[in-house]
């Protein structure tokens, strides 16, 4: 069984502020996702990051991957209300198999 | 593009009966997968699809079963409902399954939130 944890499990936070969630295992995953899920919604992709130690950016968004390939976060500048959801991250195992963390609920209040 | 359509989007029953619930995936997608997700599990994997034969598993009973036709669409079946089956049931689709390659993407669909009574 593979041990997946997300911190914080909530966040609530006033818009502007900058903040850092993470996605942590003692496992190594061979690519690692990040959806964002809003309420009545299904989870959307924001980005899939591969090699160890890769930075993504997306917009405010910035993503890394840990250099062992166990852990990743996901770091938002200046928050804004639209922010507000559930962030999953999503690692790929080395048998294939896609499994997701217990998330990190996101409120961005104006 | 359409995206991933699900249907219902509400369902309410009583322990016992059985439900189906439909995902249409995006037009050229080959790969459905379901999830279940719940307050206290969180979003755990169901089974994946893929040219109409079950690829992947999760760990659920065999009261839960699925099924994919030819045109990709999806359908998943749970008989004998526990009031534990209470759920939001989640869809995605891909163009392929999730062992071909390490980027591969997937495309949820709103969900089917169940509720049984």
């Amino acid at each position: 069984t593979q041990l997946l944890e997300q911190s914080p499990q909530f966040l609530s936070i006033q818009e502007g502020e900058n903040l850092t969630v993470y996605c942590n295992s003692s496992s190594v995953f061979s690519s690692l996702q990040w959806y964002r899920q809003e309420p009545g919604e299904g989870p959307v992709l924001l980005v899939t990051v591969v090699t160890g130690g890769e930075v993504k950016k997306l917009k405010r968004l910035t993503f890394q991957f840990g250099d062992a390939r166990k852990d990743s976060s996901l770091h938002i500048t200046a928050a804004q209300p639209g922010d507000t959801g559930l962030y999953l991250c999503a690692p790929k195992t080395s048998y294939d198999k896609v499994i997701f963390g217990p998330g990190t609920s996101l409120s961005v209040i104006p | 593009k359409a995206g991933v359509t699900q249907t219902p989007r509400y369902l309410i029953k009583t322990r016992g009966q059985q439900v189906t619930l439909s995902c249409s995936p995006i037009s050229g997608h080959r790969s459905v997968s379901w999830y279940q997700q719940t307050p206290g599990q969180g979003l755990q994997f169901l089974f994946e699809y893929f040219s109409e034969t079950q690829r992947n598993k999760g760990n659920f009973p065999g009261r839960f079963s699925g099924r994919q036709f030819s045109n990709s669409r999806s359908e998943m079946n749970v008989s004998t409902l526990e009031l534990g089956d209470s759920a939001l049931y989640l869809c995605a689709s891909s163009l392929a399954p999730n062992d071909r390659g390490l980027s591969y993407e997937q495309y949820f669909g709103p969900g089917t939130r169940l509720t049984v009574t």
